[in-house]
C-alpha cells in the first residue's frame, strides 16, 4: 500500500534553534516528492521538490533531503524562526497506471517559541 | 502574483442544506482541486477537473458534486449537509500535465454544519 509517514507529529523548539523532520514513504513507483508549508488557517505552499536524481535542495533555511534508495527524506530549518510555527506537509507522486496520484503525509507541527 | 480565491472563508450551515463552495484562480490552469483537511487525516481529495465540463472523483466523492463551467472556476456542492461534513475545504490549481506541478491553494473554507 502507498504510503507516507512524517515524525516527529509535533515539535516545540526555541527561537535559533535547528531542527529536521522526517518523511518515509513506501510508494511506488516513485516519481517526486515535496514539501509544503501550511500556517495555521492558511492553504499550504510549497517549499521544494525533490526528484529521483536529487539528494538535497535547499530553500534559503530550509533544505531538503532525498534518500531514495531507503525511501526517506528529511526537512532541515536553520536558524529558526517565529515565523516558521507552522505544520509541514510531506507530499509523495507516484504509483502505476491509473493508480498515479498525490500521496500526502499527516504533516509535522512545529512551534517555535521566544 | 499566483492567485486561487476561495468565495467563503467561514460558513455555518444547518443539517439537510445545500451548499455551495466557490473557487476562482487567475492563472489559466488547467487543473483544479477540492481537498477537505482534518485533524488526524491530512488532505483528502474530493474531486478534480483537468479541464473545463469535465470531473473526476477523488477519493471521498461520496455526498459531493463539483461544477466546472469555466476554466477559472471550479464549484464544490453539497446537496445535502451533514455533520460528518463540518471541515477545512481546500482549493487547488495546478497547470499542465501529470503530477510534476506545483499545487497552488486557496486560504481555505471551514464549513460547520449543525
Amino acid at each position: 500500500k502507498n504510503q507516507v509517514e512524517q515524525s516527529p507529529q509535533s515539535l516545540i523548539i526555541l527561537e535559533g534553534k535547528n531542527c529536521t523532520l522526517q518523511c518515509n514513504y513506501t510508494v511506488s513507483p516513485f516519481s517526486n516528492l515535496r514539501w509544503y508549508k501550511q500556517d495555521t488557517g492558511r492553504g499550504p505552499v510549497s517549499l521544494t521538490i525533490m526528484t529521483f536524481s536529487e539528494n538535497t535542495k535547499s530553500n534559503g533555511r530550509y533544505t531538503a533531503t532525498l534518500d531514495a534508495d531507503t525511501k526517506q527524506s528529511s526537512l532541515h530549518i536553520t536558524a529558526s524562526q517565529l515565523s516558521d510555527s507552522a505544520s509541514y506537509i510531506c507530499v509523495v507522486s507516484g504509483g502505476a497506471g491509473n493508480n498515479r496520484k498525490l500521496i500526502w503525509g499527516l504533516g509535522t507541527s512545529l512551534a517555535v517559541n521566544p | 502574483d499566483v492567485k486561487v480565491t476561495q468565495s467563503s472563508r467561514y460558513l455555518v450551515k444547518r443539517t439537510g442544506e445545500k451548499v455551495f463552495l466557490e473557487c476562482v484562480q487567475d492563472m489559466d490552469h488547467e487543473n483544479m482541486f477540492w481537498y477537505r483537511q482534518d485533524p488526524g487525516l491530512g488532505l483528502r481529495l474530493i474531486y478534480f477537473s483537468y479541464d473545463v465540463k469535465m470531473k473526476e472523483k477523488g477519493d471521498i466523492p461520496e455526498g459531493y458534486s463539483v461544477s466546472r463551467e469555466k476554466k477559472e472556476r471550479f464549484s464544490l456542492i453539497l446537496e445535502s449537509a451533514s455533520t460528518n461534513q463540518t471541515s477545512m475545504y481546500l482549493c487547488a490549481s495546478r497547470p499542465g500535465q501529470g503530477l510534476i506541478g506545483e499545487l497552488f491553494f486557496g486560504e481555505g473554507s471551514r464549513l460547520t454544519v449543525l
